[in-house]
Protein backbone atom coordinates (compact mmCIF):
# COMPACT_ATOMS: atom_id res chain seq x y z
CA UNK A 1 0.00 0.00 0.00
CA UNK A 2 1.26 3.45 -1.05
CA UNK A 3 1.69 5.29 1.86
CA UNK A 4 2.97 9.59 2.08
CA UNK A 5 2.96 10.98 5.62
CA UNK A 6 4.29 14.60 6.19
CA UNK A 7 5.67 16.36 9.34
CA UNK A 8 7.23 19.30 10.48
CA UNK A 9 4.78 21.74 10.13
CA UNK A 10 4.04 24.22 13.00
CA UNK A 11 3.79 27.87 13.97
CA UNK A 12 6.49 30.13 12.84
CA UNK A 13 7.16 33.81 13.00
CA UNK A 14 7.05 35.89 9.54
CA UNK A 15 11.02 35.42 8.20
CA UNK A 16 11.35 32.07 10.09
CA UNK A 17 12.62 28.91 8.67
CA UNK A 18 11.06 25.12 8.74
CA UNK A 19 11.61 22.06 7.51
CA UNK A 20 9.02 19.69 5.62
CA UNK A 21 9.55 16.06 5.71
CA UNK A 22 7.79 13.43 3.80
CA UNK A 23 8.11 9.57 4.18
CA UNK A 24 7.32 7.13 1.56
CA UNK A 25 6.46 3.75 1.50
CA UNK A 26 4.69 0.95 -0.07
CA UNK A 27 6.33 2.08 -3.75
CA UNK A 28 10.06 2.35 -5.42
CA UNK A 29 10.49 5.92 -4.16
CA UNK A 30 14.09 6.07 -6.31
CA UNK A 31 11.98 6.05 -9.46
CA UNK A 32 8.73 8.76 -9.27
CA UNK A 33 8.94 12.66 -9.44
CA UNK A 34 7.79 13.87 -6.28
CA UNK A 35 5.82 17.13 -5.00
CA UNK A 36 4.72 19.45 -2.89
CA UNK A 37 1.01 21.24 -3.18
CA UNK A 38 -0.32 23.62 -0.47
CA UNK A 39 -3.43 24.71 0.60
CA UNK A 40 -4.36 27.88 1.93
CA UNK A 41 -6.88 27.90 5.04
CA UNK A 42 -10.33 28.09 3.01
CA UNK A 43 -8.65 28.00 -0.30
CA UNK A 44 -8.04 26.09 -3.14
CA UNK A 45 -4.59 23.94 -4.30
CA UNK A 46 -1.38 25.50 -5.34
CA UNK A 47 1.60 23.50 -6.89
CA UNK A 48 5.11 24.36 -4.99
CA UNK A 49 7.32 22.48 -5.97
CA UNK A 50 8.87 18.89 -7.85
CA UNK A 51 11.83 17.31 -7.93
CA UNK A 52 13.14 14.49 -10.55
CA UNK A 53 13.62 10.84 -9.33
CA UNK A 54 17.85 11.31 -9.26
CA UNK A 55 17.29 14.27 -7.61
CA UNK A 56 18.88 16.41 -10.90
CA UNK A 57 15.91 18.82 -11.62
CA UNK A 58 13.80 20.59 -9.70
CA UNK A 59 10.97 23.46 -10.00
CA UNK A 60 9.24 25.69 -8.31
CA UNK A 61 5.88 28.29 -8.58
CA UNK A 62 7.92 31.74 -8.41
CA UNK A 63 5.93 33.00 -5.31
CA UNK A 64 8.75 30.29 -3.36
CA UNK A 65 11.86 30.69 -5.90
CA UNK A 66 15.15 31.70 -3.71
CA UNK A 67 13.33 30.70 -0.56
CA UNK A 68 12.50 26.87 -0.62
CA UNK A 69 14.39 24.28 -1.76
CA UNK A 70 13.30 20.88 -2.37
CA UNK A 71 15.40 17.84 -1.49
CA UNK A 72 14.99 13.86 -1.23
CA UNK A 73 16.86 11.12 -0.09
CA UNK A 74 16.53 8.12 -2.12
CA UNK A 75 18.17 5.71 0.59
CA UNK A 76 15.58 6.84 3.33
CA UNK A 77 12.99 7.65 1.13
CA UNK A 78 12.07 10.69 1.94
CA UNK A 79 11.11 14.28 0.55
CA UNK A 80 12.39 17.38 2.13
CA UNK A 81 11.12 21.03 1.49
CA UNK A 82 13.27 23.39 3.35
CA UNK A 83 11.25 26.87 3.89
CA UNK A 84 13.05 30.04 4.43
CA UNK A 85 12.11 33.58 4.77
CA UNK A 86 8.41 32.77 5.36
CA UNK A 87 6.00 34.76 4.98
CA UNK A 88 2.17 34.96 5.94
CA UNK A 89 1.21 34.09 2.98
CA UNK A 90 2.81 30.93 3.02
CA UNK A 91 0.57 29.61 5.91
CA UNK A 92 -1.55 26.46 4.95
CA UNK A 93 -1.40 22.91 4.65
CA UNK A 94 1.90 21.22 3.02
CA UNK A 95 0.95 17.96 0.83
CA UNK A 96 3.40 15.77 -0.97
CA UNK A 97 1.99 13.99 -3.70
CA UNK A 98 3.50 11.49 -5.74
CA UNK A 99 3.35 11.98 -9.76
CA UNK A 100 2.43 9.52 -11.69
CA UNK A 101 3.27 9.84 -14.90
CA UNK A 102 6.60 11.89 -14.54
CA UNK A 103 4.63 15.26 -15.66
CA UNK A 104 1.40 16.44 -13.31
CA UNK A 105 -0.89 14.18 -12.51
CA UNK A 106 -0.67 13.35 -8.73
CA UNK A 107 -1.97 10.12 -8.14
CA UNK A 108 -0.82 9.55 -4.24
CA UNK A 109 -1.16 12.12 -1.58
CA UNK A 110 -0.19 12.58 2.50
CA UNK A 111 -2.46 13.70 4.70
CA UNK A 112 -0.86 16.78 4.91
CA UNK A 113 1.09 19.09 7.35
CA UNK A 114 0.04 22.23 8.62
CA UNK A 115 2.32 25.28 8.70
CA UNK A 116 1.34 28.83 10.41
CA UNK A 117 3.50 32.01 9.37
CA UNK A 118 2.09 34.40 12.20
CA UNK A 119 3.46 36.73 14.43
CA UNK B 1 1.18 30.61 -16.76
CA UNK B 2 -2.23 28.85 -17.51
CA UNK B 3 -5.05 30.34 -15.69
CA UNK B 4 -7.83 26.96 -15.80
CA UNK B 5 -11.60 28.52 -14.67
CA UNK B 6 -14.02 26.45 -13.11
CA UNK B 7 -17.79 26.54 -13.52
CA UNK B 8 -19.96 26.73 -11.80
CA UNK B 9 -18.77 27.89 -7.84
CA UNK B 10 -20.89 25.67 -6.71
CA UNK B 11 -23.61 23.38 -7.83
CA UNK B 12 -26.37 22.04 -5.79
CA UNK B 13 -27.93 18.87 -6.34
CA UNK B 14 -29.91 15.68 -5.29
CA UNK B 15 -28.49 12.16 -4.72
CA UNK B 16 -29.65 10.71 -8.32
CA UNK B 17 -29.01 13.45 -10.72
CA UNK B 18 -26.43 13.79 -13.02
CA UNK B 19 -23.86 16.65 -12.41
CA UNK B 20 -21.75 18.21 -15.05
CA UNK B 21 -18.67 20.71 -13.87
CA UNK B 22 -16.21 22.46 -16.16
CA UNK B 23 -13.40 23.23 -16.71
CA UNK B 24 -11.90 26.27 -19.09
CA UNK B 25 -8.26 27.04 -19.95
CA UNK B 26 -6.87 29.77 -20.47
CA UNK B 27 -4.92 28.32 -23.25
CA UNK B 28 -5.07 24.92 -25.23
CA UNK B 29 -3.83 22.47 -22.60
CA UNK B 30 -4.56 19.44 -25.33
CA UNK B 31 -5.57 16.44 -23.05
CA UNK B 32 -3.63 17.22 -20.02
CA UNK B 33 -5.78 17.70 -18.19
CA UNK B 34 -6.86 16.13 -14.37
CA UNK B 35 -9.48 16.26 -12.07
CA UNK B 36 -9.20 16.07 -8.11
CA UNK B 37 -12.00 15.13 -5.61
CA UNK B 38 -11.37 16.55 -2.04
CA UNK B 39 -13.62 16.14 1.23
CA UNK B 40 -13.13 18.40 4.52
CA UNK B 41 -10.32 17.68 6.29
CA UNK B 42 -8.80 15.40 3.31
CA UNK B 43 -6.25 14.86 1.03
CA UNK B 44 -7.55 15.60 -2.36
CA UNK B 45 -8.05 12.29 -4.92
CA UNK B 46 -6.93 11.52 -8.50
CA UNK B 47 -9.79 11.09 -10.53
CA UNK B 48 -9.39 11.41 -14.25
CA UNK B 49 -6.51 12.13 -15.50
CA UNK B 50 -5.36 13.14 -19.22
CA UNK B 51 -8.87 14.58 -19.64
CA UNK B 52 -10.57 11.24 -19.80
CA UNK B 53 -9.02 8.45 -18.08
CA UNK B 54 -10.03 7.00 -14.42
CA UNK B 55 -7.68 6.44 -11.83
CA UNK B 56 -7.08 3.37 -10.23
CA UNK B 57 -10.22 2.78 -8.39
CA UNK B 58 -12.64 5.35 -9.31
CA UNK B 59 -16.09 4.39 -9.97
CA UNK B 60 -17.49 4.27 -13.68
CA UNK B 61 -19.95 7.01 -12.46
CA UNK B 62 -17.24 9.33 -12.91
CA UNK B 63 -16.10 10.19 -16.01
CA UNK B 64 -14.06 13.24 -18.23
CA UNK B 65 -14.27 14.97 -21.95
CA UNK B 66 -13.11 17.60 -23.53
CA UNK B 67 -9.52 18.87 -24.81
CA UNK B 68 -7.64 21.91 -25.95
CA UNK B 69 -9.63 24.62 -23.80
CA UNK B 70 -13.05 23.57 -22.43
CA UNK B 71 -13.13 20.07 -20.82
CA UNK B 72 -15.94 18.50 -18.63
CA UNK B 73 -16.19 16.33 -15.84
CA UNK B 74 -19.16 14.43 -15.36
CA UNK B 75 -21.03 12.58 -12.22
CA UNK B 76 -23.75 10.17 -13.57
CA UNK B 77 -25.64 9.84 -10.78
CA UNK B 78 -25.08 11.63 -7.43
CA UNK B 79 -23.93 8.96 -4.50
CA UNK B 80 -23.73 10.47 -0.91
CA UNK B 81 -20.05 10.34 -1.05
CA UNK B 82 -20.11 12.58 -4.18
CA UNK B 83 -20.56 15.64 -2.22
CA UNK B 84 -17.27 17.60 -2.32
CA UNK B 85 -15.26 19.80 -3.82
CA UNK B 86 -13.91 19.46 -6.92
CA UNK B 87 -10.70 20.74 -8.75
CA UNK B 88 -9.16 20.59 -12.11
CA UNK B 89 -5.71 20.83 -12.95
CA UNK B 90 -3.32 21.13 -16.46
CA UNK B 91 0.04 19.65 -17.05
CA UNK B 92 0.53 21.09 -20.54
CA UNK B 93 2.40 23.87 -19.70
CA UNK B 94 4.79 24.04 -16.97
CA UNK B 95 6.26 25.45 -14.28
CA UNK B 96 4.12 25.82 -12.74
CA UNK B 97 1.31 22.97 -12.65
CA UNK B 98 -1.85 25.34 -11.95
CA UNK B 99 -5.06 24.07 -10.69
CA UNK B 100 -8.65 25.64 -11.08
CA UNK B 101 -10.45 26.81 -7.88
CA UNK B 102 -12.81 24.55 -7.55
CA UNK B 103 -16.30 23.81 -7.89
CA UNK B 104 -18.58 22.87 -4.63
CA UNK B 105 -20.86 20.14 -5.13
CA UNK B 106 -23.63 19.99 -2.42
CA UNK B 107 -26.42 18.52 -1.52
CA UNK B 108 -29.80 20.18 -2.93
Amino acid sequence: EVQLVESGGGLVQPGGSLRLSCAASGFTFSTFWMNWVRQAPGKGLEWVANIKPDGSEKYYVDSVKGRFTVSRDNAKNSLYLQMNSLRVEDTGVYYCARDLSAAGNFDYWGQGTPVTVSS
Amino acid sequence: EVVLTQSPATLSLSPGERATLSCRASQSVGSFLAWYQQKPGQAPRLLIYDASNRATGIPARFSGSGSGTDFTLTISSLEPEDFAFYYCQQRSDWPPFTFGQGTRLEIK
